[in-house]
C-alpha cells in the first residue's frame, strides 16, 4: 500500500527553466509533507516541507505547493541548476510520529 | 564530523549468515530510524526508536532486530540472510516524533547477499 506516491521517475530541464516534482497521497490524515533531496551514494537530505494548514512554503528558489482537497503536491524549482540534479523525495507524516511514508522518487536532471 | 554516520558502507555476505549495521548520531537527537530502498527505490521505514523505545515496527521479519543502547546508537542485525534482504539500509535521526521533525539521515550501507 503506497500511500505517497511520485509517478514520474525520471525529470529533465533544461538549466534556468523551472522543474516541477509532483507527489500524491492517499492518506487525509496526513499532516506534514516534507522534501528530500538524494545525490548518489548519499543519504537524503531534507530540502523543505510545508505543514497541512498552508498551501505554499517557499525557501529560495524552492517552493512547495499543497492541494489538499486533490491531495497532491509539487515542488518548484527555479531557476533549475545543475547541481539541483539528483533524487527527490517526497515524504508524509501524520503529525503524530507513528506514521511516515516516502515516494519512490524523481530523477531530476538538470541540462547546463 | 558527519552526524549521522553507519558502518560499514558494503557489506556482501552469504545467505544463511548473521550480519549487523551499526549506526550513530551525533546531534542529541532523541528519534532514531531504520529504513530499507530496496531495488525499486522505494524508500520504507522499517524501525523508529525513540529515547531507545521501539515506537515504530513495520511489517518486517522477526530475522531482523533493532538494539539501542543508548539515544546515540541504533544498530541492526539481522539472522539468517536472505537474497530478498539484498538493499541499501539507512539509519536516519530527528529531533523528535513530531511530524515536522527534519530526519538527518546516514550515507546507507548496500547489503548484498550472495
Amino acid at each position: 500500500d503506497q500511500q505517497v506516491k511520485q509517478n514520474s521517475p525520471s525529470l529533465s530541464v533544461q538549466e534556468g527553466r523551472i522543474s516541477i516534482l509532483n507527489c500524491d497521497y492517499t492518506n487525509s490524515m496526513f499532516d506534514y509533507f516534507l522534501w528530500y533531496k538524494k545525490y548518489p551514494a548519499e543519504g537524503p537530505t531534507f530540502l523543505i516541507s510545508i505543514s497541512s494548514i498552508k498551501d505554499k512554503n517557499e525557501d529560495g528558489r524552492f517552493t512547495v505547493f499543497l492541494n489538499k482537497s486533490a491531495k497532491h503536491l509539487s515542488l518548484h524549482i527555479v531557476p533549475s541548476q545543475p547541481g539541483d540534479s539528483a533524487v527527490y523525495f517526497c515524504a508524509a507524516s501524520d503529525g503524530t510520529g507513528n506514521q511516515f511514508y516516502f515516494g519512490t522518487g524523481t530523477s531530476l536532471t538538470v541540462i547546463p | 564530523d558527519t552526524a549521522v554516520s553507519q558502518t560499514p558502507k558494503y557489506l556482501v555476505t552469504q545467505m544463511g549468515n548473521d550480519k549487523s549495521i551499526k549506526c550513530e548520531q551525533n546531534l542529541g537527537h532523541d528519534t532514531m530510524y531504520w529504513y530499507k530502498q530496496d531495488s525499486k527505490k522505494f524508500l520504507k521505514i522499517m524501525f523508529s526508536y525513540n529515547n531507545k523505545e521501539l515506537i515504530i515496527n513495520e511489517t518486517v521479519p522477526n530475522r531482523f532486530s533493532p538494539k539501542s543502547p543508548d539515544k546515540a546508537h541504533l544498530n541492526l542485525h539481522i539472522n539468517s540472510l536472505e537474497l530478498g534482504d539484498s538493499a541499501v539500509y539507512f539509519c536516519a535521526s530527528s529531533q523528535d516524533l513530531a511530524g515536522d521533525s527534519i530526519q538527518y539521515f546516514g550515507a546507507g550501507t548496500r547489503l548484498s547477499v550472495l
